[in-house]
């Protein structure tokens, strides 16, 4: 089982919508919580993160992380065309290395 | 600020030939590492170096070397190169310290090993 888990979708919604995006993990010691999007042959960016429980909230994407269920969510309001791309959760524990476990991604596919 | 810069963008290796794929951050930063990203596997972790002479292993360490002589380099030499060995890999850095800190990611090198 891997330690991050994250549906690679695709997932198409018209323009406009509300998508919702999700990675469960199974390790508790996790702390930082982070999404990164990524075009097509480029590297992932940095969009949102969290640490520890609770919401974050950044014009029109708001990161959820709840940690008694294991569960992250990036939602992303009026989403629009340049809103497609992979994105990436990424979390990491509490210590010296600073190594990121990442999701798979879910591909996201926004119709004009 | 150029940011992480990775040479080559694409490649083409033979089966049993070795090369490096180059990395440079010109941020001042800490702690750089390499992924590897597949299908369906996302982006699994080769090496890490929390500063210059530290190196460790990541999750899938076998058939590739590392090392940080210097703060902004660090480069990753695939020293027999096979067909498993195929992949996008991705340098990225990061700001030391306790906290949230994300990675700057370079643009990736396509590796084909034929």
């Amino acid at each position: 089982q891997k330690e991050v888990e994250q549906d690679p979708g695709p997932l198409s919604v018209p323009e406009g919508a509300i998508v919702s995006l999700n990675c469960t993990y199974s390790n508790s010691a996790f702390q930082y919580f982070m999404w990164y999007r990524q075009y097509s042959r480029k590297g992932p960016e940095l969009l949102m993160y969290t640490y520890s429980s609770g919401n974050k909230e950044d014009g029109r994407f708001t990161a959820q992380v709840d940690k008694s269920s294991k569960y992250i969510s990036l939602f992303i309001r009026d989403s629009q065309p340049s809103d497609s791309a992979t994105y990436l959760c990424a979390m990491r524990m509490t210590d010296s290395s600073y190594k990121l476990i990442f999701g798979s991604g879910t591909r996201l596919l926004v119709r004009p | 600020n150029a940011g992480v810069t990775q040479t080559p963008k694409f490649q083409v290796l033979k089966t049993g030939q070795s090369m490096t794929l180059q990395c440079a951050q010109d941020m001042n930063h800490e702690y750089m590492s390499w992924y590897r990203q597949d299908p369906g596997m996302g982006l699994r972790l080769i090496h890490y170096s929390v500063g210059a002479g530290i190196t460790d292993q990541g999750e899938v360490p076998n058939g590739y070397n590392v090392s940080r002589s210097t703060t902004e380099d660090f480069p990753l030499r695939l020293l027999s190169a096979a067909p498993s060995q195929t992949s996008v890999y991705f340098c990225a850095s990061s700001y030391g310290g306790t906290g949230v800190y994300g990675y700057t990611f370079g643009s990736g090198t396509r590796l084909t090993v034929v």
